[in-house]
């Protein structure tokens, strides 16, 4: 395995459901990111973790609860989710060192998760 | 308030010929800036970057040039090629937020034979 790998691809969830988003980086970084892709819109940062420690929560439900247990994982568990939180759920990493050199995040394949 | 803009939804260019993809932003804290490309049912992939401490930064056939000035950066793709068809987005990012990264929403480039 290589990069950032994201597991399931494809989710169909119920509202009352409760399920996980897996993302594995096999690239020795000390960053892991959750973005959001809607229709339409542009890339949203929805959690940043570094060094296993969360350091922003970008303003996002609690019903999206994140978890990093080493810097190699990173998870997304969802539950009571709505119809309009369906869209393509990408993991991301990066390795961050201070200020220069600026390296650039490595993004998995995603999630695309429907909620009906 | 969306802080990269791409305005420009997609762009349809000749195989051979110039592509030239356009991002502005807002944020005058922004000091590092990055290009990527995604592909149906891909994540994005890095495709190239800038600091702000230049104005440009070539690899290959893609070479990106920055308008601290005019808040403005362009992404030139010579000769274009089938293969270069994708979405291309712009980001950027500032000292003190930790990578975290701002999108534009993209722009769709197709490249025609």
């Amino acid at each position: 395995e290589t990069g950032v790998t994201q597991t399931p691809r494809h989710l169909v969830m119920g509202m009352t459901n409760k399920k996980s988003l897996k993302c594995e980086q096999h690239l020795g970084h000390n960053a892991m990111y959750w973005y959001k892709q809607s229709a339409k819109k542009p890339l949203e940062l929805m959690f940043v973790y570094s060094l296993e420690e969360r350091v922003e929560n970008n303003s996002v439900p609690s019903r999206f609860s994140p978890e990093c247990p080493n810097s190699s994982h990173l998870f997304l568990h969802l539950h009571t989710l709505q119809p309009e939180d369906s869209a393509l759920y990408l993991c991301a990493s990066s390795q961050v060192r201070g200020h220069w050199p600026r390296n650039e995040a490595f993004f998995g394949q995603g999630t695309r998760l429907t909620v009906v | 308030d969306q802080q990269v803009k791409q305005n420009s939804p997609s762009l349809s260019v000749q195989e051979g010929r110039i592509s030239i993809l356009n991002c502005d932003y807002t944020n005058s804290m922004f000091d590092y800036f990055l290009w990527y490309k995604k592909y149906p049912a891909e994540g994005p992939t890095f495709l190239i970057s800038i600091s702000s401490i230049k104005d440009k930064n070539e690899d290959g056939r893609f070479t990106v040039f920055l308008n601290k000035s005019a808040k403005h950066l362009s992404l030139h793709i010579v000769p274009s090629q089938p293969g270069d068809s994708a979405v291309y987005f712009c980001a950027a990012s500032r000292g003190s937020t930790l990578g975290r990264l701002y999108f534009g929403r993209g722009t769709q480039l197709t490249v025609w034979p």
